[in-house]
C-alpha cells in the first residue's frame, strides 16, 4: 500500500510566524502535490512538484514556496502565516501520468490566530 | 481539463447498489476519469479510474459509455461506512503550470440504516 504521511494532524501557529509542512512518501512516487481544503471550497491545488528540486505553481500559490531535496519528501512553507491560512493541507503523491490517480496523506489542520 | 457535473447529493439504504453519475461532455481524447471517495477530516481516497469501456476492483465498478460523454460509478451493497463525499475528475495528468486538477464540489452520498 502507497503511505503517505504528513508531520502533524493538528497545527496552531500564530500570525507572522514561519510554518514547515511536512508530507513523506514511500512509494518512489515522482510527483507530489500540496492542497488546501476550505468549506465550500473543495480541494485546491497550491504546488506541485514533478522531480526532485522542481516545481510548478497551482491553482492559489500566493502566501506559500516549497521545497522538494529529496524524491520523497515535499515541504508546503507559508513564510509568514496569516489567519486567511487556516485550513486543512492535504498532499499527495502519484506515480501515473495517466490520469488523476494521487494517494492522499492524512491531512494537516492548521489554525492561525 | 473537462469540467464535470455530478449531483450534489443522494441518500441510499444498506444493502443496495448505489450509482452516480457524472457527466464531462467536453472530455478530451487523451483524458482519463478518476473517483475519489473522502469521509470527513480525511484525505480523498483513490478508488477507480478508467479511460473507457468498464473497469472492476474490490471496491467498485466503473462504467464509460463509448462516446465517453459521462461515467458511473457503481458501488455494490452499500454499508453505511460507505457515508462520504464522492468526486469525479477528468483529465490528463501533465504535471506541468497548464495542469489544473479540480476536485470540484462532489456528490454528497449519504446511507440509511
Amino acid at each position: 500500500d502507497v503511505k503517505v504521511t504528513q508531520s502533524s494532524r493538528y497545527l496552531v501557529k500564530r500570525t507572522g510566524e514561519k510554518v514547515f509542512l511536512e508530507c513523506v512518501q514511500d512509494m518512489d512516487h515522482e510527483n507530489m502535490f500540496w492542497y488546501r481544503q476550505d468549506p465550500g471550497l473543495g480541494l485546491r491545488l497550491i504546488y506541485f512538484s514533478y522531480d526532485v528540486k522542481m516545481k510548478e505553481k497551482g491553482d492559489i500559490p500566493e502566501g506559500y514556496s516549497v521545497s522538494r531535496e529529496k524524491k520523497e519528501r515535499f515541504s508546503l512553507i507559508l513564510e509568514s502565516a496569516s489567519t486567511n491560512q487556516t485550513s486543512m493541507y492535504l498532499c499527495a503523491s502519484s506515480l501515473s501520468s495517466r490520469g488523476y490517480e494521487q494517494y492522499f496523506g492524512p491531512g494537516t489542520r492548521l489554525t492561525v490566530t | 481539463l473537462a469540467k464535470t457535473t455530478q449531483p450534489i447529493s443522494m441518500d441510499s439504504y444498506e444493502g443496495q447498489e448505489v450509482n452516480i453519475t457524472c457527466s464531462h461532455n467536453n472530455i478530451a481524447t487523451n483524458d482519463y476519469i478518476t473517483w475519489y471517495q473522502q469521509f470527513p477530516s480525511q484525505g480523498p481516497r483513490f478508488i477507480i479510474q478508467g479511460y473507457k469501456t468498464k473497469v472492476t476492483n474490490e471496491v467498485a465498478s466503473l462504467f464509460i459509455p463509448a462516446d465517453r460523454k459521462s461515467s458511473t460509478l457503481s458501488l455494490p451493497r452499500v454499508s453505511l461506512s460507505d457515508t462520504a463525499v464522492y468526486y469525479c475528475l477528468v483529465g490528463e495528468l501533465k504535471m506541468n503550470r497548464d495542469d489544473k486538477i479540480i476536485f470540484g464540489k462532489g456528490t454528497r452520498l449519504h446511507i440509511l440504516p
